[in-house]
């Protein structure tokens, strides 16, 4: 079985420009997260989707984010008009509903975003 | 709320011996799970072993297990023979069982394991 899967591992942008990032779940996972990460942090939670449902969204994604799932497969998560504020790593996880333990999160590799 | 907190930024443990790592949590809730994450220099989060809060025996997987003090609201990590692939970031983490937002992890700062050879 193969891991979740982020597109790309890097992405480096000049402020004010639109980025788009990737996340491939585990199949079969019905659950699917975004969480962002800052140099010294430990991982904050922005999203979660279950199926194609986007069932809560951080105070921390700004109007300036978007998050979709359209199928309930992979998931892209969209920063418009970046801010240097917004570099930082984005971490994709997903889990299965009702697997274990206790629906254990598994998560991507991130995507390194520099906002220049 | 939740909050995880971890006291020590850096540890340092020579191979081949045990270290623990800290992680004391703070909530209101009585059944909630706790959560211990690898994070190599690469940036995966990798789980490493998860302890139930109405869990009896403290969780163990290989070399990792997790010293649970329910009532002093601690889970410690303890790796035993450290190797130099134990190197990383080590994050606590913890979430509801029920209630609003019982899928979302909390998570600590983190503590910089170093192995020495």
């Amino acid at each position: 079985d193969t891991g979740v899967s982020q597109d790309p591992r890097h992405k480096i942008t000049k402020r004010g420009q639109n980025v788009t990032f990737r996340c491939d779940p585990i199949s079969e996972h019905n659950r699917l997260y975004w969480y962002r990460q800052t140099l010294g942090q430990g991982p904050e939670f922005l999203t979660y989707f279950q199926n194609e449902a986007q069932l809560e969204k951080s105070r921390l994604l700004s109007d300036r984010f978007s998050a979709e799932r359209p199928k309930g497969s992979f998931s892209t998560l969209e920063i418009q008009r970046t801010e240097q504020g917004d570099s930082a790593m984005y971490l994709c996880a997903s889990s299965p509903q009702r697997g274990g333990p206790a629906d254990t999160q598994y998560f991507g590799p991130g995507t390194r975003l520099t906002v220049l | 709320a939740q909050k995880i907190t971890q006291t020590q930024p850096g540890m340092f443990v020579q191979e081949k011996e045990a270290v623990t790592l800290d992680c004391t949590y703070d909530t209101s809730d009585q059944s909630y799970g706790l959560f211990w994450y690898k994070q190599p220099s690469s940036g995966e989060m990798i789980f490493l072993i998860y302890q139930g809060s109405y869990d009896e025996q403290n969780a163990t997987e290989g070399r990792y297990s997790l010293n649970f003090q329910k009532a002093r609201k601690s889970a410690n990590l303890v790796i035993s023979a450290s190797q130099l692939g134990d190197s990383a970031m080590y994050f606590c983490a913890m979430r509801r069982h029920s209630g609003g937002s019982n899928y979302k992890l909390t998570f600590g700062k983190g503590t910089l394991l170093t192995v020495n050879p």
